[in-house]
């Protein structure tokens, strides 16, 4: 059984660094094709691509977030970390971590975390 | 602004064909996926691989493309239907873009 799971503060300051932690359990980053994804929705808005690290420890991000975002793995204790620095209200999010499954030529989301809300307030 | 554009919102009455689009250069490049996403929940894999229905999806959900331009389709709407629906695909840089989102009203 898949499960993923995201973790880490729901309320940051302006300027601040954001952690956040996706545990997941099923299946292992170290096989290859497997990819984890972090994704955010704004409140009332849409989802947005910020982030992804494969099982090769390829890493992409979002161009228009790139130079505030880094993302890791530590495979041993399955958990892909994302953090963001300089956070701004605007960032006040649900942020969800997701699975993109191994199958070749195929970059669909297959298990969601359940998403965890950050705010960013003073 | 984003690369995958639907339209805001869609309404239908319960039986009735649902049709959501989703239009970008990508699509015509590669199929975009489809979610679900009811209130307060994480969103659920609808389709991939062109029209393949994920698991534990009724088959009234079904999808077609057309150039740079593709179709959710859902026959037979029901009020359980009700929920935001994204379209999602990969770009060549290896990065990856949702659409702006639908609404899906079942009046």
């Amino acid at each position: 059984q898949v499960t993923l799971r995201e973790s880490g503060p729901a309320l940051v300051k302006p300027t601040q660094t954001l952690k956040l932690t996706c545990t997941f359990s099923g299946f292992s980053l170290d096989t290859n094709g497997m990819r984890v994804s972090w994704i955010r929705q704004p409140p009332g808005k849409a989802l947005e691509w910020l982030a992804r690290i494969d099982w090769d420890d390829d890493k992409f991000y979002s161009m228009s977030l790139k130079t505030r975002l880094s993302i890791s793995k530590d495979t041993s204790i399955n958990q892909v970390v994302l953090t963001m620095t300089n956070m701004d209200p605007e960032d006040t999010a649900t942020y969800f971590c997701a699975r993109e499954g191994p199958v070749p030529g195929l970059y669909y989301f297959d298990y969601w975390g359940q998403g965890i809300l950050v705010a960013v307030s003073s | 602004s984003y690369d995958l554009t639907q339209p805001p919102s869609v309404s239908v009455s319960p039986g009735q064909t649902a049709r959501i689009t989703c239009s970008g250069d990508t699509v015509a490049k590669q199929y975009p996926y489809w979610y679900q996403q009811k209130p307060g929940q994480a969103p659920v894999l609808l389709l991939y691989k062109d029209t393949q229905r994920a698991s534990g999806i009724p088959d009234r959900f079904s999808a077609s493309s057309s150039g740079t331009k593709a179709t959710l389709t859902i026959s037979g709407v029901q009020a359980e239907d009700e929920a935001d629906y994204y379209c999602q695909s990969a770009d060549t840089s290896g990065t990856r873009v949702f659409g702006g989102g639908t609404k899906l009203t079942v009046l």
